[in-house]
């Protein structure tokens, strides 16, 4: 399968913890973005990093990649109970031409208990 | 600007039939992509569409089909439906110069 994983599973934290979502993918890339999913809903874009980056940060939102490793990470900071969600890495990999197609992770559910 | 439209939100249909669904991109975008979302397989690229042509196609049967009109409105027709086509169907509006996909609410389709 082409799909990336994601690491943990399921993580739940208190309000306020900081919180680690990793993923890991298998072709090269140009560009990796993050997406929130509430309870079945459409997803929500929440930072794009390209393959030239190394982090990347948006509010309390910090991200790594790591190329060499084929591996990124995202960091929710002071987390929030409104931050209860599943999160998904989505690959572009390298293609001729433009192409759209994202490969998903498998997903990090988190939940943040007030 | 408006967001990424999905007509119908939910739909229930029996083995056998065909169904039609919409999605209406962002103003200015000219690509539509669309996915499929299952407790077992996950996210999965159907195809994308640029331009009113299919530009890139995932791995699924030929039932799966879809067309973009030339106001970017793309519809995604599955027919014959099976029980395993259950799934959320969201599709993903971008930027031609732009990487950002901006997804719809989605599509929950039963199948029964």
């Amino acid at each position: 399968s082409q799909q990336g994983e994601e690491d943990p599973q399921a993580l739940s934290i208190q309000e306020g913890e900081n919180a680690t979502m990793n993923c890991s993918y298998k072709t090269s890339i140009n560009n990796l973005q993050w997406y929130r999913q509430n309870s079945g809903r459409g997803l929500v874009h929440l930072i794009l990093i390209r393959s030239n980056e190394r982090e990347k940060h948006s509010g309390r939102l910090r991200v790594t990649l790591d190329t060499s490793k084929k591996s990124s990470s995202l960091l929710i900071t002071a987390s929030r109970a409104a931050d209860t969600a599943s999160y998904f890495c989505a690959t572009e990999g390298v293609m001729g031409g433009a192409t759209n197609k994202l490969i998903f992770g498998t997903g990090t559910l988190l939940a943040v208990q007030p | 600007k408006a967001g990424v439209t999905q007509t119908p939100r939910y739909l229930i249909k029996t083995r056998g039939q065909q169904v039609t669904l919409s999605c209406s991109p962002i103003s200015g975008h000219r690509s539509v992509s669309w996915y499929q979302q299952t407790p077992g397989q996950g996210l999965q690229f159907l195809f994308e569409y640029f331009s009113e042509t299919q530009r890139n196609k995932g791995n699924f049967p030929g039932r799966f089909s879809g067309r973009q009109f030339s106001n970017s409105r793309s519809e995604m027709n599955v027919s014959t439906l099976e029980l395993g086509d259950s799934a959320l169907y969201l599709c993903a509006s971008n930027h031609e110069f732009t990487d950002t996909q901006y997804f719809g609410p989605g599509t929950r389709l039963t199948v029964l």
